[in-house]
């Protein structure tokens, strides 16, 4: 059963702009990762928060956590139009990954 | 590039039709999932394995059986392929200890 929900469900930006991605979810995890999809393409991880950490960074992409509100957020610094992709949250609880719906992040050149 | 295949890629295919779909992986993973996705949707668990000879339904009912008699391969079969089951297939692994799942590039499934 689906754990996370992101929203929004599609995003629309232009180039350059920022991106954020919000993600809930329902139980106490372990860590939480996103992962970024290209159509008609498998996932693929980018960036891994553990349960006891509140903000991380890697490149351009910077997440939070906060466990009180069991949310997250993926932030897209200087969006480029190669970010056009789905987005999904992902947590892990003992071995038990689930993913949520995803958002669609549209990046207009 | 995660190590993780998935053949066919695309396959179209009659009503009543038996197919498998393949995944393989060279990681040496002891962890192998199954995930059903529609365009643009959630991933729905369908089948995983934590090992050989090891296999257990997911979150997802699903009319598929799956195998796992060696590590590096996890095939999904249909005994009759139906026209709900067009849908992308995505297959998925991850190590002892791993936290990240590395996918494969997906078998985009139609059954007409």
């Amino acid at each position: 059963s689906q754990q996370g929900e992101e929203d929004p469900q599609a995003l629309s930006i232009q180039e350059g702009e920022n991106a954020t991605m919000n993600c809930s979810y329902k139980t106490s995890i372990n860590n939480l990762q996103w992962y970024r999809q290209n159509s008609g393409r498998g996932l693929v991880h980018l960036i891994l928060i553990r349960s006891n950490e509140r903000e991380k960074h890697s490149g351009r992409l910077r997440v939070t956590l906060d466990t009180s509100k069991k949310s997250s957020s993926l932030l897209i610094t200087a969006s480029r139009a190669a970010d056009t992709a789905s987005y999904f949250c992902a947590t892990d609880a003992d071995n038990d990954m689930r993913f949520g719906a995803g958002t669609r992040l549209t990046v207009k050149p | 590039e995660a190590d993780i295949y998935q053949t066919p890629r695309y396959l179209v295919i009659g009503t009543g039709k038996k197919i498998t779909l393949e995944c393989s992986q060279t990681m040496g993973h002891d962890k192998m999932y199954w995930y059903q996705q529609d365009p643009g949707m959630e991933l729905h668990l369908i089948h995983y394995s934590y090992g050989v000879n090891s296999t257990e339904k997911g979150d997802l009912s699903s009319e598929s059986t799956v195998s796992r008699i060696r590590t590096e391969h996890f095939p999904l079969t249909l005994e009759s392929a139906r026209p709900s089951h067009t849908s992308q297939y995505l297959c998925a692994s991850r190590g002892f200890g791993d936290y990240e799942q590395y996918f494969g590039p997906g078998t985009r499934l139609t059954v007409t």
